[in-house]
Parts: structure tokens; sequence; C-alpha cells
């Protein structure tokens, strides 16, 4: 089975912090995405990379950044948290080569931030 | 560009009647479609998919789709809802990149 982890289920963390979230997978797979999940909206990509060291923005990079320095693992780094960044989080994966190639999804982050 | 609509924000069944939900989508080609469920608290897991061949899908929990070219449609059915089927279902489509476009979801509330 494939398994997507991610380093906290649920984070609270203060305005101005630095926040990283972490996500692994296990299953060799080429392609990397971080969303953000609100009521409402549905998934919007923040993040997408799909190699190691190579990223692109989603539809709303501003305020995030990440980190792919590992295939299994990409980071999503708040550099200055803002309360409009309480969110649910998640990561997912996919192997590369064709769209086909469903999504694998973490069980998410659910940040607040104060 | 390519956008996937999900018209029904909630759907309320009773336990035991059947369900559908829809999904219509806007992409010139033909596109690859998914439906994932989120149960609460979880992440997303894969239903169904479709491409090509059929176009009666089977997934798992006992899901189908169908999907319809001329009317853009790709909706997901189930003949008898489970009350563990309560959960959220998001229709996605890709187009010809690695990156999908998901819907904004649908709610499914079963009543006893």
């Amino acid at each position: 089975d494939v398994k997507v982890t991610q380093s906290s289920r649920y984070l609270v963390k203060r305005t101005g912090e630095k926040v990283f979230l972490e996500c692994v997978q296990d299953m060799d797979h080429e392609n990397m995405f971080w969303y953000r999940q609100d009521p409402g909206l549905g998934l919007r990509l923040i993040y997408f990379s799909y190699d190691v060291k190579m990223k692109e923005k989603g539809d709303i990079p501003e305020g995030y950044s990440v980190s792919r320095e590992k295939k299994e693992r990409f980071s999503l780094i708040l550099e200055s948290a803002s309360t409009n960044q309480t969110s649910m989080y998640l990561c997912a994966s996919s192997l590369g080569g064709s769209p086909y190639n469903e999504q694998f999804f973490g069980p998410g982050t659910r940040l607040t931030v104060l | 560009a390519q956008s996937v609509t999900q018209p029904d924000i909630h759907i309320t069944v009773s336990e035991g009647a059947s369900l559908e939900l829809r999904c219509n989508y806007s992409y010139g080609a033909t596109p690859y479609l998914f439906w994932y469920v989120q149960s609460p608290g979880q992440g997303l897991q894969l239903l169904l998919k479709y491409f090509s061949g059929d176009t009666l899908v089977q997934g798992i929990k006992g899901f189908e789709a169908e999907f319809k070219r001329s009317q853009s449609s790709f909706n997901l059915r189930k003949p008898s809802v489970h009350w563990s089927d309560a959960a959220e279902y998001f229709c996605a489509l890709s187009g010809g990149s690695y990156i999908p476009t998901f819907g904004r979801g649908t709610s499914l509330i079963v009543h006893p």
C-alpha cells in the first residue's frame, strides 16, 4: 500500500512564526503536491514538485515556499505565519509518466495560527 | 483551460436509497476523470477513474460512474447507500498535465 504521511495531524502556531509541514511518501513517486483545503473552496494547489529540487507554483503560492531535497520528502514552509493561513493542509503524491496516475493523499495537517 | 463543476454542495439521502452525485467538466480533449472520497478527518481516497474504454466504470465500495461525452459529465452512483458513505466527494480532471483540477466537493449526509 502506498503511504503518504504528514508530520502532524494538528498544529497550533503564533502569528509570525516560521512553520514547517513535512510530507513523506514511500512509493518512489515522482510527483508531490501541497494543497490547502477550506470549507466551500475545495482543494487549492499551493505548490507542485515533479522531481527532486524541482517545483512549480500552484494557484495560491503567496506566503508559502517548499523544499524537496529528497525524492520521498516534500516540505511546505510558512515563512511568517498569519491567521489567514489557518486551514487544513493536504499532501499528495503520484507516479510520473501519465496524467492517468491517481494521487495518494496524506491524512492532512490542521493548522491553527493564533 | 479546464474546469470541474460539482453543482450540489450538499446531498442528503436515506440509508438504503440510491445516490447520484453530479460532476460536469470543461476540457477541449478527452479528459482523465477521477472521483475521490474524503471521510471526516482523513485525506482523499480514490474511488474510481476513467480515461477511455467502457464508459461505465466500477470502483471500490460499490460505486460506479458513467462518462457521457455529449453532456460533459461524469456522475457518480451507488444503488444503496450505507451510513458509512457519509463523506465529502470530489470529482477531478487531469488534462495533459500531472496537475488535476478538483471540483469544490459534495458533502453527502446519510439519514438512518
